[in-house]
């Protein structure tokens, strides 16, 4: 079962809304939640880091949030453009150490549609 | 221009044959890290290496091969014995938690 569950699975919006994505995780012990991006075809790209003590951060129009009672997360992204289109990656890093440890989740794919 | 590059972009491997794909970064990133990425898993370790002249195996190692000789570079070879080849292959460096990834290499098997 992964421990990184990511919901939904496929997204289509149009061009300028809002929408927001899940991410649910059973990793434990926590150290902290990553968002990534990744376009097709290219490497992914590092959104956000949140520790268990930080509850949202923001990058430009990415905002994250995290419960780390209810262990949840969200992504939001505001006033989507078209470049948004791309795969929104959860993950989740389980103990303290080096990046060894790192649980992917298996994406949202996200189409921002004019 | 910093960052990680990744060749070839698509590489095509024949039966038994081991293929080798490149992994350079200019970031003075001491930890280099590849990745497997199939359609419907998340990403998988393949070998990550924390320092030059030193590497450790993970998740997914058999039938792979690394070497580390200089901090900017961390080829991965593919051999005959990986029997299911054909996946996404991610390069990454690292400092600090943040990790950066180059462009990958498509690997086929003809």
């Amino acid at each position: 079962k992964n421990q990184v569950e990511q919901s939904p699975q496929s997204l289509i919006i149009l061009e300028g809304k809002n929408c927001t994505l899940q991410c649910n995780y059973t990793v434990s012990p926590f150290s902290n939640l990553r968002w990534y991006k990744q376009d097709t075809g290219r490497g992914p790209v590092s959104l956000t880091i949140m520790t268990f003590s930080e509850n949202t951060k923001s990058n430009g129009r990415y905002t994250a949030t995290l419960d780390a009672d209810t262990k949840q997360s969200s992504l939001h992204i505001t006033a989507s453009q078209l470049s948004d289109s791309a795969s929104y990656i959860c993950v989740v890093r389980g103990t303290a150490g080096n990046n060894r440890k790192l649980i992917w989740g298996l994406g949202t794919s996200l189409a921002v549609n004019p | 221009d910093g960052g990680i590059t990744q060749s070839p972009k698509y590489l095509f491997r024949k039966e038994g044959q081991n293929v080798t794909l490149s992994c350079e970064q200019n970031l003075n990133h001491d930890a280099m890290y590849w990745y497997r990425q199939d359609p419907g898993q998340g990403l998988r370790l393949i070998y990550y290496s924390q320092i030059v002249n030193d590497f450790q195996k993970g998740d997914i190692a058999e039938g792979y091969s690394v070497s580390r000789e200089k901090k900017e570079s961390f080829p991965l070879t593919v051999t005959s014995a990986q029997k299911n080849p054909t996946a996404f292959y991610l390069c990454a460096s690292s400092i600090g938690e943040t990790l950066f990834f180059g462009p990958g290499t498509r690997l086929l098997v003809l």
